[in-house]
């Protein structure tokens, strides 16, 4: 099966809890972020976006916070179900539209 | 799901035998990428594409080159594959402002 969880940092939480994934980027002209989901043999899927004028935006279920000063996003999720486990990425794409992914972090649902 | 399709889907090939993977869209989107996802790494961009005939470098780029002759299709060819190439491949699309759609991913083993 899929790997890509291997050697990633692991967030393991209770069915029920919130979650909350970290992610700092690295290009201060990056204007444009989006958080991704990745299960086990497929590709990323996306979830949430937020641009730089932006520092929160509400989807159903998840939030995403930028913090632009200390190049920081995270991912929030309420009310974490067994199907939100998976490898989570962060992403972000500056104007040359280059589009960087961070490291991932596998979250863990324990029912 | 977005109109992105990889093929081959799975490839084993011989350390020094050239190896091209294609990724085709249906979208008409101007900018396509691909990327490489090894255990512990994430996705690495290899090389994107901003338009016919114009490309760049990404992160892990040497021993890859691609080629874009029409909108629809964008190439990744190893000259000579390298064990060290072994890894799955993941191709992915976009428009300005927008989040990107990957396809399913290519499974390359180089023995």
């Amino acid at each position: 099966g899929e790997s890509v969880g291997l050697h990633l940092p692991t967030l393991s939480v209770q069915e029920g809890d919130n979650s909350i994934i970290n992610c700092a980027y690295s290009n201060s002209a990056s204007d444009y972020f989006i958080w991704y989901k990745q299960e086990s043999g497929k590709g990323p899927q996306f979830i949430i976006d937020i641009r730089s004028n932006m520092d929160k935006r509400q989807g159903q279920r998840v939030t995403v916070l930028l913090n632009k000063t200390v190049k920081h996003l995270s991912l929030q999720i309420a009310a974490t179900q067994p199907g939100d486990s998976a490898v989570y990425f962060c992403a972000e794409k500056d104007s040359s539209y280059k589009l960087i992914f961070g490291s991932g972090t596998r979250l863990l649902v324990r029912p | 799901d977005a109109g992105i399709t990889q093929s081959p889907r799975h490839k084993v090939t011989e350390t020094g035998t050239p190896v091209t993977l294609r990724c085709h869209q249906t979208e008409n989107h101007r900018y396509m990428y691909w990327y490489r996802q090894d255990p512990g790494h994430g996705l690495r961009l290899i090389h994107y594409s901003y338009g016919v005939k114009d490309t760049d470098k990404g992160e892990v780029s040497d021993g890859y080159s691609v080629s874009r002759s029409k909108t629809e299709d964008f190439l990744l060819t190893l000259e000579s594959a390298t064990s060290s190439q072994t890894s799955v491949y993941f191709c992915a699309i976009t428009e300005p402002g927008e989040e990107a759609f990957f396809g399913q991913g290519t499974r390359l083993t180089v023995v």
